[in-house]
């Protein structure tokens, strides 16, 4: 089945450093969808990449998706201490019996130091 | 108002017991998830109901049953709970196949 490897697991900056995690696929995915997990809670929806190369940018987070549509990447400028929590990469299946089925990437669990 | 909501927040049982989860969206949404989230945070999806009709079903021993009595709804049902169910389950839909998903506040199950 559709496999996406997530880099790295854990992440430690400080309070105002970037942080970028990576989402890489063997196969070419339809497209990618990024949520965030705060401590405790539940992941929340933040963005979804379709086209190849793309770039949105959502304040002080920018996602990329690549050319190939095999891998896909999410920067913070300068975190801040509400940047904490798990960010999962998700690929959607394209079509078939799965369509819609998302397979998640394993998270990358981000702590600000202040 | 909560859109995704799931009952109970808590569950703690022993081995051997039977229990439930309940799910219900307000959302107007035709596709519902559940998703069991280990404790190293990774999340897999169990089951998808698109209106009422299974549409997903990954290798998930058959102790675990999902029943969906109407589109707004999508209950998982546990058998003979094992140590290794304990896990957080999270509830999930979307408006339908392919669109971005809206969880649950998530079960937290610990079975002893």
């Amino acid at each position: 089945g559709q496999q996406v490897m997530q880099i790295p697991q854990y992440q430690h900056v400080q309070e105002g450093e970037d942080f970028t995690t990576y989402c890489n696929s063997s196969t070419t995915l339809s497209n990618i969808q990024w949520y965030k997990q705060r401590p405790g809670g539940h992941p929340v929806f933040l963005i979804q990449l379709v086209k190849s190369g793309e770039v949105k940018k959502q304040k002080r987070l920018t996602f990329q998706f690549g050319e190939a549509k095999k891998n896909s990447s999410l920067h913070i400028t300068a975190t801040q201490t509400t940047d904490v929590g798990t960010y999962f990469c998700a690929a959607s299946n394209a079509g078939g019996t799965s369509y819609g089925k998302l397979t998640f990437g394993q998270g990358t669990i981000l702590t600000v130091h202040p | 108002d909560t859109a995704v909501s799931q009952t109970p927040k808590y569950l703690v049982t022993q081995m051997g017991n039977d229990k439930s989860i309940k799910c219900e969206q307000n959302l107007g949404h035709d596709t519902m998830y559940w998703y069991k989230q280990d404790s190293k945070k990774f999340l897999k999806i169990m089951f998808s109901y698109n209106n009422k009709e299974l549409i997903i079903n990954e290798t998930v021993p058959n102790r675990f049953s999902p029943k969906s009595p109407d589109k707004a709804h999508l209950n998982l049902h546990i058998n003979s709970l094992e140590l290794g169910d304990s896990a957080v389950y999270f509830c999930a839909s979307s408006r339908n196949r392919g669109y971005e998903q809206y969880f649950g506040p998530g079960t937290r199950l610990t079975v002893t």
